[in-house]
């Protein structure tokens, strides 16, 4: 009864080729958030949705977009990933008006 | 802007005994909400615990349970008998009351001995 489910778990990209990340939820939160987390580091938010709408974090690189095109869904695309930024990436859904996020288990990307 | 402090990168307890872990927060906001998150290795970062700014009293569940000193901005987490299973990073993260994006200390990597 996973919650909230990223694929894939582990992902190799070359320096430079696109690559996208996914994550999908069965609780039917309205809101999803996309956060980057290096090694050792604390979880860095990178945009979130609410509902429809995108909200981009102000140092967030161009480099990186992102797509819901339902509820259930959002995806990560990193346009031409550097060295950079390998890391794992957490995908959170939250119900509006509620306390807590609920994460998932994380991407973590290898540039190569 | 928010900031969350966790001074201690590192702390080991021996199983059964007590620990606590410690965070400060800096905002200049009235109404926000403090968590512990628990991450343990390659698995998802799961609510170990929550704090509402406008309640006095401390949170606990279970094992755990908080040290919220609002005036000094402090927010220790009290892990009791600790199990092997707690071994994890830990992190401590403020939401403000305007909207729901999570703040992040940098974390603390818990081991237990056996």
């Amino acid at each position: 009864d996973a919650m909230v489910i990223q694929n894939p778990r582990y992902q190799v990209t070359q320096f430079g080729k696109p690559v996208t990340l996914s994550c999908s939820q069965t609780l039917n939160h309205n809101v999803m958030y996309w956060y980057q987390q290096k090694s050792s580091q604390a979880p860095k938010l990178l945009f979130h949705y609410y509902d429809k709408d995108f909200n981009n974090e102000a140092d967030t690189p161009d480099n990186f977009q992102s797509r819901r095109p339902n509820t259930s869904f959002c995806f990560l695309d990193i346009r031409s990933p550097g060295l950079g930024d390998a890391a794992m990436y957490l995908c959170a859904t939250a119900m509006s008006g509620f306390y807590e996020q609920y994460f998932g288990p994380g991407t973590r990307l290898t540039v190569t | 802007a928010q900031t969350v402090t966790q001074s201690q990168p590192e702390m080991s307890v021996q199983e059964a005994e007590t620990v606590t872990l410690s965070c400060t927060y800096d905002t200049s906001e009235s109404d926000y909400y403090l968590f512990w998150y628990k991450q343990p290795p390659s698995r998802q970062m799961i609510l170990v615990i929550r704090q509402e700014a406008y309640k006095q009293q401390n949170a606990t569940e279970n094992r755990f349970s908080v040290n919220f000193q609002k005036a000094a901005k402090s927010f220790s987490l009290k892990i009791s008998d600790s199990q092997l299973g707690d071994a994890a990073m830990y992190f401590c993260a403020y939401r403000s009351g305007a909207n729901s994006k999570l703040t992040f200390g940098k974390g603390i990597t818990l081991s237990v001995r056996p």
